[in-house]
């Protein structure tokens, strides 16, 4: 299975300013279609995931443009430009290139 | 509006068993791969299993293959997960979620103890 490794566990941030979780995956995320699916996950406390990035960094409708996704192969990034206080929650890398789809350990972001 | 709706979430003893359903609307249900994920308490996320559109395709996550049967039922759009020998690592909340834009429904939560 691909393993996914996230960093940092926690990270704590001062309203306004920028956060950055990192992603590797076990394994190249390149389909044998040509793209690489990588998405990124949100989950607020008490609420179901909700879908910010997919396929590395394309934003799904309503996901505000401070949240970005970058990277390739077995790098990625999500980067909020400005961290707002809605922001806080966990936030989980989700491969979808190889079965079984597997998900990063999840990375909290909290305010200081 | 994309609807995912889970039910069928409890109680059960260890070697028990239960059926999970979610109940789909807002699009055309046998039009996508469908998911199910578990989230144990405080902890991450995991796949269990999927289910491609007309059903003749189904995948499972090592931990529950043999014990979990994923469906569905296109003219009822309605999914399904039947989980048979439940042990008490399979307590967890239990998302169903829409392949490709990865809606989610609300969970529904399973707990396996004596």
């Amino acid at each position: 299975d691909v393993v996914m490794t996230q960093s940092p566990l926690s990270l704590p941030v001062t309203l306004g300013q920028p956060a950055s979780i990192s992603c590797r995956s076990s394994q190249s995320l390149v389909h044998s279609d040509g793209n690489t699916y990588l998405n990124w996950f949100q989950q607020r406390p008490g609420q179901s995931p909700r879908r910010l990035i997919y396929k590395v960094s394309n934003r799904d409708s309503g996901v505000p443009d401070r949240f970005s996704g970058s990277g390739s192969g077995t790098d990625f990034t999500l980067k909020i430009s400005r961290v707002e206080a809605e922001d806080v929650g966990a936030y989980y890398c989700m491969q979808g290139t190889h079965w079984p789809l597997t998900f990063g350990g999840g990375t909290k972001v909290e305010i200081k | 509006e994309v609807q995912l709706v889970e039910s069928g979430g409890g109680l059960v003893q260890p070697g028990g068993s239960l059926r999970l359903s979610c109940a789909a609307s807002g699009f055309t249900f046998r039009s996508y791969w469908m998911y199910w994920v578990r989230q144990a308490p405080g902890k991450g996320l995991v796949c269990v299993s999927r289910i491609n559109t007309d059903g003749s395709s189904t995948g499972y996550e090592d931990s529950v293959k043999g014990r979990f049967t994923i469906s569905r039922d296109n003219a009822k759009n309605t999914l399904y997960l039947q989980m048979n020998s439940l042990r008490a690592e399979d307590t967890a909340v239990y998302y169903c979620a829409r392949g490709l834009n990865w809606d989610w429904g609300q969970g529904t939560l399973v707990t396996v103890s004596s």
